[in-house]
């Protein structure tokens, strides 16, 4: 079964807006949560990453929320630009683990 | 230029057939990993290797094999037990447990 659950599915945004993507995990022992940016027919490349240390973090436009309490986190991005439409994914993994459990990924649309 | 490398980009096999994937990295990273991406799944491990001449089976390891000889080199055998073997495959690689991963472009593997 999945171990980290991402909503939604798809989304679409106006220029300017922002985008929020949802992950949920289940995993206590999960203490590293990358986020990927792909583009059609390319590899993921990684966008920003939190530890449960801090609750937030923020890069640019892109913002990672992180909830330990709640087994949850987000990404928030800010001021969307055409640019930005790609899939994202959730990521989830632990410090001595290698292996990397990915969310089901979000579309992203973002119109001019 | 230093990376990940996926060969080829496209790949298109008669049923029955096994198929390798090359997947070569100049990053001197000790760990590597093949992904399998379908629509709507996310990524999904199917082998890890952490150390040359040791690998691991991931989430889906049944009806694929993977050979680590060299420390710059994973390539991944798709055999003709794998009942659904069409799909993007992704190899990445990453320095330690604590590091990012850091992915090639893909290979698309076509079943005729």
């Amino acid at each position: 079964q999945q171990q980290v659950k991402q909503s939604p599915q798809s989304l679409i945004v106006q220029k300017g807006g922002i985008s929020i993507i949802n992950c949920a995990y289940e995993n206590t022992a999960f203490d590293y949560f990358p986020w990927y940016q792909q583009f059609p027919g390319k590899g993921p490349a990684l966008l920003i990453a939190i530890r449960p240390d801090v609750s937030e973090k923020k890069e640019g436009r892109f913002t990672i929320s992180f909830n330990k309490s709640a087994k949850q986190f987000s990404l928030h991005i800010m001021d969307s630009q055409p640019g930005d439409s790609a899939t994202y994914f959730c990521a989830a993994s632990r410090s001595n683990d290698y292996k990397l459990s990915f969310g089901a990924g979000t579309t992203v649309t973002v119109r001019a | 230029d230093g990376g990940i490398t996926q060969s080829p980009k496209y790949l298109f096999r008669k049923e029955g057939q096994n198929v390798t994937l090359s997947c070569e990295q100049n990053l001197n990273h000790d760990a590597m990993y093949w992904y399998r991406q379908d629509p709507g799944q996310g990524l999904r491990l199917i082998y890890y290797s952490q150390i040359v001449n040791d690998f691991q089976k991931g989430d889906i390891a049944e009806g694929y094999s993977v050979s680590r000889e060299k420390k710059e080199s994973f390539p991944l055998t798709v055999t003709s037990a794998q009942k659904n073997p069409t799909a993007f495959y992704l190899c990445a690689s990453s320095m330690n447990v604590k590091t990012e991963a850091f992915f090639g472009q893909g290979t698309r593997l076509t079943v005729v």
